[in-house]
């Protein structure tokens, strides 16, 4: 199957700081990408949609300043989380679409952010 | 009513036997659907792609797939303890995002 990664893989940082999280689709070219977050014991939550070349799509109650989303390439979006606080600790996991006839999904392995 | 209802579990089962997953949807309109799996801390894999009515298997799983009653299924044979995690099914949605149902939690006893 395709293969998504997500960089880094965990991060802690201090409350107050900015984190950038990469989701890269290796072995094929996403136009559309999905970023999650998953508390613990929690179901996948959707945080926003990721459109190459274009605004991502945010869901309702998420802050589109605080966590912003670029989707400068085929291959590559970024997520960074603004002025981190310890309630943002949680699993971000990214998706992406193939493309082809089926349009399968693929996760990323997920960033475990921790704000202290 | 939501779009994807699945029995959260816990689903135990003994090692060896089979597990079947069940999944009912709402959308007549979906053709095709996903079952990932999601062990604990990590994210969702891709397990299984169906989008025909019937059976489709691949090794020890086999999904299947009624349209006209709205469910899709997942059984497992020959339970393995490895394969305790959550299963989650989705409707295939094109480009936009995948809705999941609350997933089911399996638990393989040895």
């Amino acid at each position: 199957g395709a293969v998504v990664s997500q960089h880094p893989s965990w991060v802690i940082c201090k409350s107050g700081t900015s984190v950038k999280i990469e989701c890269r689709s290796l072995d094929f070219q996403a136009t559309t990408m999905f970023w999650y977050r998953q508390f613990p014991k929690q179901s996948l939550m959707l945080m926003a949609t990721s459109n190459e070349g274009s605004k991502a799509t945010y869901e309702q109650g998420v802050e589109k300043d605080k966590f912003l989303i670029n989707h400068a390439s085929l291959t590559l979006s970024t997520l960074t989380v603004t002025s981190a606080h310890p309630e943002d600790s949680s699993f971000y996991i990214c998706s992406a679409a193939t493309g082809d006839s089926t349009d399968t999904q693929y996760f990323g392995p997920g960033t475990r952010l921790t704000v202290l | 009513q939501k779009e994807v209802e699945q029995n959260s579990g816990p689903l135990s089962v003994p090692e060896g036997a089979i597990a079947s997953l069940n999944c009912t949807y709402s959308d007549r309109g979906s053709q095709s659907f996903f079952w990932y799996r999601q062990y604990s801390g990590k994210s969702p894999e891709l397990i299984m792609f169906i989008y025909s009515n019937g059976d489709k298997e691949d090794g020890r799983f086999t999904a299947q797939l009624n349209k006209a009653s709205q469910y899709v299924s997942l059984l497992i044979r020959d339970s393995q303890p490895s394969d305790s995690a959550t299963y989650l099914c989705a409707p295939n949605t094109g480009r936009r995002a995948l809705t999941f149902g609350s997933g089911t939690r399996l638990q393989v006893q040895p």
